[in-house]
């Protein structure tokens, strides 16, 4: 089964809005890391926070961490249409260090 | 050029042929991963590797066997090609890290290999 569970699966706002993506995770981690997947592309690094940070910021991303509750959240402010891809969250499993994916959030940004 | 290149990037093939994807990178990184994409299903780990002597199935192994014939070669095998292998694969790299950077790094991904089983 997945690590992680991204809601929702799909989002559709208007280029401006802010879009916000959340990640839910079962296990303990190292870190929380965010990916962009244009379509049928490869996936393209956005952004890592660590287990023992609260919230991160670059550019127009803000990632926050709730290793209590095990979820993390994306917000991109500001959105353009070429915003427009599928979003990831994949953890860095504690014990072995591998990284697993969770199911993603397609995101759609209306010009 | 890019730093994580996988090729084939598509192929198409019968059930029962053996197929092999290749991924190569210039990245000088210790660890490689093989994923496999279905829609609905995000990205799981098929195998990975943390140096060349090191082997590790992931969460999805039966049906695949793979080969890091270099630190810069990580291949990818499917011995008999079945249709629900059809799938989008991407191979992945890593670096180690040193002291607080350890074991934190980012994953840098290939363009993907496009593989349908008929």
């Amino acid at each position: 089964s997945q690590q992680g569970e991204e809601d929702p699966q799909a989002l559709s706002i208007q280029e401006g809005e802010n879009a916000t993506m959340n990640c839910s995770y079962k296990t303990s981690i190292n870190n929380l890391q965010w990916y962009r997947q244009n379509s049928g592309r490869g996936l393209v690094h956005l952004i890592l926070i660590r287990s023992n940070e609260r919230e991160k910021h670059s550019g127009r991303l803000r990632v926050t961490l709730d290793t209590s509750k095990k979820s993390s959240s994306l917000l991109i402010t500001a959105s353009r249409a070429a915003d427009t891809a599928s979003y990831f969250c994949a953890t860095r499993d504690k014990g072995t260090y591998k990284y697993i994916f969770g199911t993603g959030t397609r995101l759609k940004v209306l010009a | 050029d890019a730093d994580v290149t996988q090729t084939p990037r598509n192929r198409i093939t019968k059930t029962g042929k053996r197929i092999m994807l290749e991924c190569s990178q210039t990245k000088g990184h210790d660890r490689m991963y093989w994923y496999r994409q279905d829609p609905g299903l995000g990205l799981r780990l098929i195998y990975y590797s943390f140096d060349v002597k090191d082997i590790n199935k992931g969460e999805i192994s039966d049906g695949y066997s793979v080969s890091r014939q270099a630190q810069a070669k990580f291949s990818l095998s499917l011995e008999s090609a079945i249709p629900n292998q059809t799938a989008l694969y991407f191979c992945a790299t890593s670096d180690i890290g040193q002291g607080e950077l350890a074991n934190t790094g980012e994953l840098f991904f290939g363009e993907g290999s496009r593989l349908t089983v008929l």
